[in-house]
């Protein structure tokens, strides 16, 4: 079971917004803007898409935002495209014994 | 451009020792700033971070409590790379592993090694 609580999928047609949770506690999200959002296609390595809440690196879309409000973070993909059909995972920086904690993932599907 | 390499066998017999090494090309492992991760990915336990190690002077190590008795990850400097060892492995340890970088300045992993299917069966 993991740390951080996710919605098993979603679903979004072309040029729609949605936007994914994920619930932490006070452990992790709650005290920390250390949150990170990751897109993962099926086989391969996840993709950092969204770092420390609401930053993007280098080279992502910024139909990709994030946010966060007491234990629960948020990211936003505005135009959805077929491209954005993949697994959405979020992380935390955690006080609890091991440090760094995921969520158990959001599937997007983009009909 | 940082890139992660990993190799290592997708078979280990349970009992056995799971061995796998990340090299690093376009930095360094004994940069001050970074921080390299072990973390596995299974349909069962999910993402998991598994521990890192860093250098700051000195060589450091952190586990994740789940498996600190059956964990070493080292760094090798002469060959810009650093290893994961998990001892007495079972089937439950059966699970895509990944390399990743925790850069300077961010709490998050901004470089994955391409991931290595290990499945533990006899």
């Amino acid at each position: 079971q993991s740390a951080l609580t996710q919605p098993a999928s979603v679903s979004g047609s072309p040029g729609q917004s949605i936007t994914l949770s994920c619930t932490g506690t006070s452990s992790d999200l709650g005290v920390y803007n250390y949150v990170s959002w990751y897109q993962q296609h099926p086989g391969k390595a996840p993709k950092l898409m969204i770092f420390d809440v609401s930053n993007r690196p280098s080279g992502v879309s910024n139909r990709f935002s994030g946010s966060k409000s007491g234990n629960t973070a948020s990211l936003t993909i505005s135009g959805l495209q077929t491209e954005d059909e993949a697994d959405y995972f979020c992380s935390s920086y955690s006080t609890t014994n091991t440090p760094w904690v995921f969520g158990g993932g959001t599937k997007l599907t983009v009909l | 451009q940082v890139q992660l390499q990993q190799s290592g066998p997708g078979l280990v017999k349970p009992s056995q020792t799971l061995s796998l090494t990340c090299a690093i090309s376009g930095d360094s492992v004994s940069s001050n700033n970074a921080i390299w991760n072990w973390i596995r990915q299974s349909p069962s336990r999910g993402l998991e971070w598994l521990g890192a190690t860093y250098y700051r002077s000195k060589w450091y190590n952190d586990y994740a409590v789940s498996v600190k008795s059956r964990i070493t990850i080292s760094p090798d400097t002469s060959k810009n790379q650093f290893s994961l060892q998990l001892n007495s492995v079972t089937p439950e340890d059966t699970a895509v592993y990944y390399c990743g970088r925790k850069p300077p300045g961010t709490f998050a992993f901004d470089i994955w090694g391409q991931g290595t299917v290990v499945t533990v069966s006899s």
